[in-house]
Order: C-alpha cells, then sequence, then structure tokens
C-alpha cells in the first residue's frame, strides 16, 4: 500500500515569510509525528498528533510553529516569519499507535534564504 | 533533559568486517528503536526492543537491549555494501510520546 507522502519535496523561501508543509500519514495510522533534521544529525522531534489532537507538542522551537491535524489524517506543519535557521529537512511519520514502529516519509527540504 | 549518544559517529570497514554501534540514554528508556537511513533517504524502522536483556536477530543483524534498560547495541557480522547507511537507536522514555533519536552511526563499507 500507499506509504507516507510529503509536499512539498523542496520548498525555498525568503525569510520572513510564512511556509506550509503538508504530510499524508498511511491509511488507518492514529498517530502522526513531525520531526526536523539538519545535515548530519539525528531526527529532532517536533510534536506528535493522537488522532486529531496535539498530544506533546514539546518538541515545537517556538510560538512561530504550528501544526494541525483537523481531520485525524493529514497534517500540516506551519512555520510563520521563517529564519535561516529554520533551514532543514522536515520529516513526518505515522504510526499504528503510540509506542509501535514508525513509518517515515520521504521528507521536505526546506531552505530559507 | 533525556538524551540518546551514539558511539561512533562514523565507521569504515571493509566489506566482510563486523560492525558495531552503541547507544546510551540519559535516563532508562521504556523501548527502544532501530532506523536505517540510507544517503538522501529517510529513516527506515529495523527493530524494536522493549524487554530488558533482551536480543533479536534479523539474518547478520544482532540487536541488544541493555539490563538497566538504558542501553543497546546493534551487530553486523560479515558486513555487504548494501549496509551502507547511518544507523539510529531512538529511544522512548517511560511514560513519554516522543522518540529521542541518538546522534546516528554513519557507516562506510569498502569494497
Amino acid at each position: 500500500g500507499a506509504g507516507v507522502s510529503q509536499t512539498p519535496s523542496n520548498k525555498v523561501t525568503e525569510k520572513g515569510k510564512y511556509v506550509e508543509l503538508r504530510c499524508d500519514p498511511i491509511s488507518g495510522h492514529t498517530a502522526l509525528y513531525w520531526y526536523r533534521q539538519s545535515l548530519g544529525q539525528g531526527p529532532e522531534f517536533l510534536i506528535y498528533f493522537q488522532g486529531t489532537g496535539a498530544a506533546d507538542d514539546s518538541g515545537l522551537p517556538n510560538d512561530r510553529f504550528f501544526a494541525v491535524r483537523p481531520e485525524g489524517s493529514v497534517s500540516t506543519l506551519k512555520i510563520q516569519r521563517t529564519e535561516r535557521g529554520d533551514s532543514a529537512v522536515y520529516l513526518c511519520a505515522s504510526s499504528p499507535g503510540f509506542s509501535y514502529e514508525q513509518y517515515f516519509g520521504p521528507g521536505t527540504r526546506l531552505t530559507v534564504t | 533533559g533525556q538524551q540518546v549518544m551514539q558511539i561512533p559517529q562514523y565507521q569504515h570497514v571493509q566489506e566482510g568486517e563486523d560492525f558495531t554501534t552503541y547507544c546510551n540514554s540519559s535516563t532508562t528508556l521504556s523501548n527502544i528503536q532501530w532506523y536505517k537511513q540510507r544517503p538522501g533517504g529517510h529513516p527506515v524502522f529495523l527493530i524494536q526492543l522493549v524487554k530488558s536483556g533482551e536480543v533479536k536477530k534479523q539474518k547478520r543483524l544482532t540487536f541488544q537491549f541493555g539490563e538497566a534498560k538504558k542501553n543497546s547495541s546493534l551487530h553486523i557480522t560479515a558486513t555487504q555494501t548494501t549496509d551502507v547507511g547511518t544507523y539510529f537507536c531512538a529511544g522512548q522514555g517511560t511514560g513519554a510520546n516522543n522518540l529521542f533519536f541518538g546522534t546516528g552511526t554513519r557507516l562506510t563499507v569498502i569494497p
């Protein structure tokens, strides 16, 4: 079946702009995670959804970052007033539930110029 | 806060040699997962360990979870060029919702 998909695959934006990154999880997976990965580093947790609600958003770096999952399926990560330090690959993962293995999407490479 | 460290950061081996990466957590974990990320790719799940002292094997890969549930290791026997990539451990703390990924070990296999 289809895996996790993410769009766009690449996004170049100017400093100060607003961006939205989309994640389409595996059908039926109730858990959805967002991570950020910088070059040479491991994925850094941002936020976890169980169904429609954000069960844990402790990894969001500041209030410029926000994520939603209104119908318990597709999720959007929103970044306001982007900064050059936000440049990274943003990974989405879904899971059948809490504490199960996570299936990662291909990521969105965000470059802030 | 919770930290997960891995050593070594890089490892170059001749094809056919063995390889081991070690993972250490600053806190006790409820479970640990291992992922492999090929260059330019995304992390792919390998295995999950839950029990203290647990050992699991997948063909040439052997995974161990320490007795104190604070450390883990991945051992690859007789490496092949297809083993190239970065291996991450990811620990989940007791009662935590998220995984803390280790720093990763980048494996290069020389043919």
